[in-house]
């Protein structure tokens, strides 16, 4: 297994451009998550969806922040306008369940000038 | 939410000399997982605990589970350079449906 995918591994944008990130989970697993990684904030949960339906958005910043999962292969965060406080490491996980063992994507390092 | 508190938030080592991290709950836990986090890399899972007074090992590893769930440790053995990182637990009741991230300890090791 390739493991969960995360694309791009690199974005640099200017302020109020849209940012798309991309993720393809483990085939089979039916949870998935998006996390934001800051030194300041270290690991925070955006948003988790069991068999593709968002259960948990509280974690959304804002309404800048959208994340849609249109089948089980498949995920999209988007940011729109972006700003330089979203610059951040962006993780995607995905497990065979919400409480079961977690594997992360490689991340998106977003860079927003 | 579910709340777990991780300490201590940095620890250096000398190679050799042994290092744990700890994860508190004011609630009971249904689970708890840790992970282990190179720089500049993601979040590797390690082990779970699910069991009241739970012990676990991988190598110099040892992880518990204390016996009112409430509280878990990792415990590395005589550290080497490769220990570098930073350790997340993962945690969670029953009535959350999702597990919460510790802030994480970051480990620094000196040869």
């Amino acid at each position: 297994d390739a493991g969960v995918i995360q694309s791009p591994r690199h974005e640099v944008t200017e302020m109020g451009q849209e940012v798309t990130l991309r993720c393809k989970p483990i085939s089979g697993h039916n949870s998935l998550f998006w996390y934001r990684q800051t030194m300041m904030r270290g690991l925070e949960l955006l948003i988790y969806f069991n068999n593709n339906v968002p259960i948990d958005d509280s974690g959304m910043p804002e309404d800048r922040f959208s994340a849609k999962m249109p089948n089980a292969s498949f995920s999209t965060l988007k940011i729109q306008p972006s700003e330089p406080r979203d610059s951040a490491v962006y993780f995607c996980a995905s497990s065979s369940g919400g409480t079961l063992p977690y594997t992360f994507g490689s991340g998106t390092r977003l860079t927003v000038v | 939410g579910q709340q777990v508190m991780q300490i201590p938030q940095y620890q250096h080592v000398q190679e050799g000399e042994d290092f744990t991290t700890y994860c508190n709950s004011s609630t009971t836990l249904s689970n708890i997982q840790w992970y282990k986090q190179r720089p500049g890399g993601h979040p590797v899972f390690l082990i779970q605990l699910v069991k009241s007074g739970e012990v676990k090992k991988q190598k110099r590893l040892t992880f518990q589970f204390g016996e009112a769930k409430k509280n878990s440790s990792l415990h590395i053995t005589a550290t080497q350079t490769t220990d570098v990182g930073t350790y997340f637990c993962n945690a969670g009741g029953t009535s959350y449906g999702k597990l919460t991230f510790g802030q994480g300890t970051i480990l620094t090791v000196h040869p």
